[in-house]
């Protein structure tokens, strides 16, 4: 079992919809990060979040440290949405960080 | 925040040949590692890239096939030898302060093996 687990891998949306992009992971961590990979290979760095709920623009994450979990939400969803999203924790006790599969989001006009 | 600067975004290599792969970022850095993102899959750590000594290289890679520099707290490369149609993949620089702080990537080197 991997140490962080997504869901779901691939998400298809109408454009306008909600979307919702689950982690699980199953260590101590010190933080969380949310990332986006376009289909050119870059990675930009959305969250970074180690409680509560931080939020930018039309994204969301909330993180439940308790529960070991955190979601991504994107409002109001539009086609330069479509990306790979990528949530990574960083341990304990480590400057290393553990990636998750990704999601693969698709959003049509 | 930081920028981080990699080059090339791409190149196509002959079997055999090797390619050193660049990151410079615009700020000091206290960690920067080097990841492989083969197709359809998420990132696999190389290696950590120690400023002034040695990386630090993950399991299944060995420094004879990624020889990595450091030579400051800005600027670090990575070298794919001798390389193999199974090295075609993305490889990706990383920068960040502490495991607290807000990871930085670059753009990514797409390389193919031919």
């Amino acid at each position: 079992k991997n140490e962080v687990e997504q869901s779901p891998q691939n998400l298809t949306a109408q454009e306008g919809e909600f979307i919702t992009i689950n982690c699980s992971y199953s260590v101590g961590i010190s933080a969380l990060h949310w990332l986006q990979q376009h289909p050119g290979g870059g990675i930009v760095s959305l969250f970074m979040l180690s409680s509560g709920k931080k939020k930018h623009g039309r994204l969301i994450a909330t993180i439940n440290i308790q529960e070991k979990h955190s979601s991504l939400h994107i409002t109001a969803s539009h086609p330069r949405d479509s990306a790979v999203y990528i949530c990574a924790v960083g341990p304990y006790n480590t400057d290393k960080l553990i990636f998750g599969t990704g999601t693969r989001l698709q959003v049509f006009p | 925040s930081a920028v981080i600067s990699q080059k090339p975004s791409r190149d196509i290599c002959q079997r055999g040949t090797s390619l050193t792969i660049q990151c410079q970022v615009d700020s000091q850095v206290t960690m920067m590692f080097w990841y492989r993102q083969q197709p359809g899959q998420s990132l696999t750590l190389i290696a950590t890239a120690n400023q002034g000594s040695e990386a630090t290289y993950e399991s299944g890679f060995v420094i004879d096939k990624f020889p990595i520099s450091r030579p400051n707290l800005t600027f670090s490369t990575l070298t794919v030898s001798n390389m193999s149609p199974e090295d075609s993949s993305i490889y990706l620089c990383s920068a960040h302060g502490t495991a607290y702080t807000e990871a930085f990537f670059g753009q990514g080197t797409r390389l193919t093996v031919v």
